[in-house]
Formats: C-alpha cells, sequence, structure tokens
C-alpha cells in the first residue's frame, strides 16, 4: 500500500531536549515536504527536498533541520524544542522535481508534538 | 511574500444546504489544489486546476479557477453530513521555487 508513514505519532517532552520525527515514503517520490498545522493559520511549510541530498528552506524553518541522505526518508530534527514548536506536524511527498510541480501531495498521519 | 488566503474561516450549515468556500492568492499561480481534512486526519488530495477559468465537478463538489488565476473556489451542493471538515487550497510558491503555499483553510460543520 502507497503511503507515507511518520512516528511518533504522539510525543510530550520538555524545552531543550533534542528531538527527531521520523517519515517515510515507499512511492518512490523525488519530493518531500514538512508542514505544521496551527489553528487559524492552515498549514505552513517548513522544509522541503527535491531528492537526495537537496533540501530547501519553506516559510517557518526557524528551530527546525532537515537530511535527505536517502529518498525514502526525510527526518525532522528539532535540536533545541521550545513551547512555541507545539504543533500538529504533517509529512508529504509527492512525484516530479520541476518548478509548480502540480502533483498531487500524499500527507502522512500526522505527528502531534507538545513542548513543555 | 506570497500568501493564500481563505474564506471564510468557518462555516455551519444544515443537511442540505450548499457551501462555498473561496480562495485568495496574492500572485499568479499557475496551478492551484484542493485538499480536505476530515476532523483529527491528514489531508487528502482532492483536485487541481490549471487553465484560467477551469471549471471540474465532482459528484456535488464543483471547482473554479478564477481568470486571472489568483483565486478558485469550492462549492457543495446539498452538504452532506461526510463532506464535514477543513477545506485547504494550495498553490505553488512562485519563481523557480518548489515551495507549496497552502491557504487558511475552511472549517465546514454539517447539522444533520
Amino acid at each position: 500500500e502507497a503511503q507515507v508513514t511518520q512516528n511518533p505519532r504522539y510525543l510530550i517532552t520538555v524545552t531543550g531536549k533534542k528531538l527527531t520525527v521520523t517519515c517515510s515514503q515507499n512511492m518512490n517520490h523525488e519530493y518531500m515536504s514538512w508542514y505544521r498545522q496551527d489553528p487559524g493559520l492552515g498549514l505552513r511549510q517548513i522544509y522541503y527536498s527535491m531528492n537526495v541530498e537537496v533540501t530547501d528552506k519553506g516559510d517557518v524553518p526557524e528551530g527546525y533541520k532537515v537530511s535527505r541522505k536517502e529518498k525514502r526518508n526525510f527526518p525532522l530534527i528539532l535540536e533545541s524544542p521550545s513551547p512555541n514548536q507545539t504543533s500538529l506536524y504533517f509529512c508529504a511527498s509527492r512525484s516530479g522535481t520541476g518548478p509548480n510541480s502540480n502533483q498531487p501531495q500524499h500527507f502522512g498521519d500526522g505527528t502531534r508534538l507538545s513542548i513543555l | 511574500g506570497q500568501q493564500v488566503m481563505q474564506i471564510p474561516q468557518y462555516q455551519h450549515v444544515q443537511e442540505g444546504e450548499d457551501f462555498t468556500t473561496y480562495c485568495n492568492s496574492s500572485t499568479t499561480l499557475s496551478n492551484i489544489q484542493w485538499y480536505k481534512q476530515r476532523p483529527g486526519g491528514h489531508p487528502v488530495f482532492l483536485i487541481q486546476l490549471v487553465k484560467s477559468g477551469e471549471v471540474k465537478k465532482q459528484k456535488r463538489l464543483t471547482f473554479q479557477f478564477g481568470e486571472a488565476k489568483k483565486n478558485s473556489s469550492l462549492h457543495i451542493t446539498a452538504t452532506q453530513t461526510t463532506d464535514v471538515g477543513t477545506y485547504f487550497c494550495a498553490g505553488p510558491g512562485g519563481g523557480a521555487t518548489n515551495k507549496l503555499i497552502f491557504g487558511t483553510g475552511t472549517l465546514l460543520a454539517v447539522q444533520p
């Protein structure tokens, strides 16, 4: 089954304790992306990756890191989490790498992070 | 920077009533996509529009792309309780970027 898998689904942690949210897709998609969803703000893009070893900032990259060592995986790293990073996070992937590619994005089930 | 706004932010309707959400971009879009997110779920792709003035239908859902390619709408005829959720539009970030800019979303509540 084609899917995007995120882990963990839920996490409560404390300020400053490094954490990683994993994302894996089995569709051989080139493009992967991370979003955060907050009430009234919709989905905001954090980082995206066009392909292995190619990553770019989205609209809200501060406080986050990503890596793309393999095509299927795109982990999101919070080196020193803060309470304002409490949010619902989604990983997504799609095929295609061209600018303005109009391929649909496939989303994972989401990760709810609470930073105390 | 580029912004994509949606109105209304929230709409409550009686089952059987119609519903429309509007999406407005600050810049011209090469294409626009629509997603639906059920409560507690993740966004799911519905459709994409590419041509100026394009209209597409999916059963009771009608999607329209404006002539200037800066706005779009989603209209649902005779809503059902299964239509409950948040509807998002999304467009490319423009230029050579591969950003995707999502609208703020419209939450639809349907009362049986």
